[in-house]
């Protein structure tokens, strides 16, 4: 089955200690994604990538940090979490050539 | 600076009834509009997209019509069901001057159906 697959779905952490949320797609795209999405804020995007060792600043990237060194995965990282960083991530992926993206399910954190 | 205007932000329809969901855009350099679906617990998923070169698209009892001059875009959705309740974003999309495709979302429609 063609998907973007996101772990963990659920995290709750303290302030200051590292995460890392991964995300794996199995279709060979191009393009992938991160966006946290807030009630009232919609969808906005943090980082992106066009491909392989190309990555570039959504905007609203401060905080996070991303890496995509195998085409199909495309960790985010968040090096001190901080409360502001609790939502909703979502990570998605598109062909390049295509407008439509994927989703993944999402990862709720929440930093206490 | 919200790019793309999204109403109302709730919905509440009957069985039956016509659900309708407007978005406006301001920059002309938009040239894909599509609508994603989105249900508790997942992510969004694309439902149904248009080109400004035509007015309306239509699948199955999803309709998008598309108004250029006004800048104007709609998604219908006819005999609305119980399953259709979740939340609908708008976005569109351009090439900015980076050669990069981006897509600027609405801010979401959360439509109930009632039985």
């Amino acid at each position: 089955e063609a998907q973007v697959t996101q772990n963990p779905r659920y995290l709750i952490t303290v302030t200051g200690k590292k995460l890392t949320v991964t995300c794996s797609q199995n279709m060979n795209h191009e393009y992938m994604s991160w966006y946290r999405q807030d009630p009232g804020l919609g969808l906005r995007q943090i980082y992106y990538s066009m491909n392989v060792e190309v990555t570039d600043k959504g905007d609203v990237p401060e905080g996070y940090k991303v890496s995509r060194k195998e085409k199909r995965n495309f960790p985010l990282i968040l090096e001190s979490p901080s409360p502001n960083q609790t939502s909703l991530y979502f990570c998605a992926s598109r062909t390049g050539g295509a407008y439509g993206y994927t989703f993944g399910s999402g990862t709720r954190l929440t930093v206490v | 600076q919200q790019q793309v205007k999204q109403s109302p932000q709730s919905l509440i329809v009957q069985k039956g009834g016509i659900s309708i969901i407007n978005c406006a855009y301001e920059n002309t350099a938009f040239d894909y509009f599509p609508w994603y679906q989105q249900f508790p617990g997942k992510g969004p998923a694309l439902l149904i997209a248009i080109r400004p070169d035509v007015s309306e698209k239509k699948e199955g009892r999803f309709t998008i019509s598309f108004n250029k001059s006004a800048k104007q875009f709609s998604l219908h959705i006819m005999d609305s069901q119980p399953g259709d309740s979740a939340t609908y974003f708008c976005a569109a999309s351009m090439t900015d001057a980076g050669n990069n495709r981006k897509l600027i979302w609405g801010l979401g429609t959360s439509l109930a159906v009632n039985p």
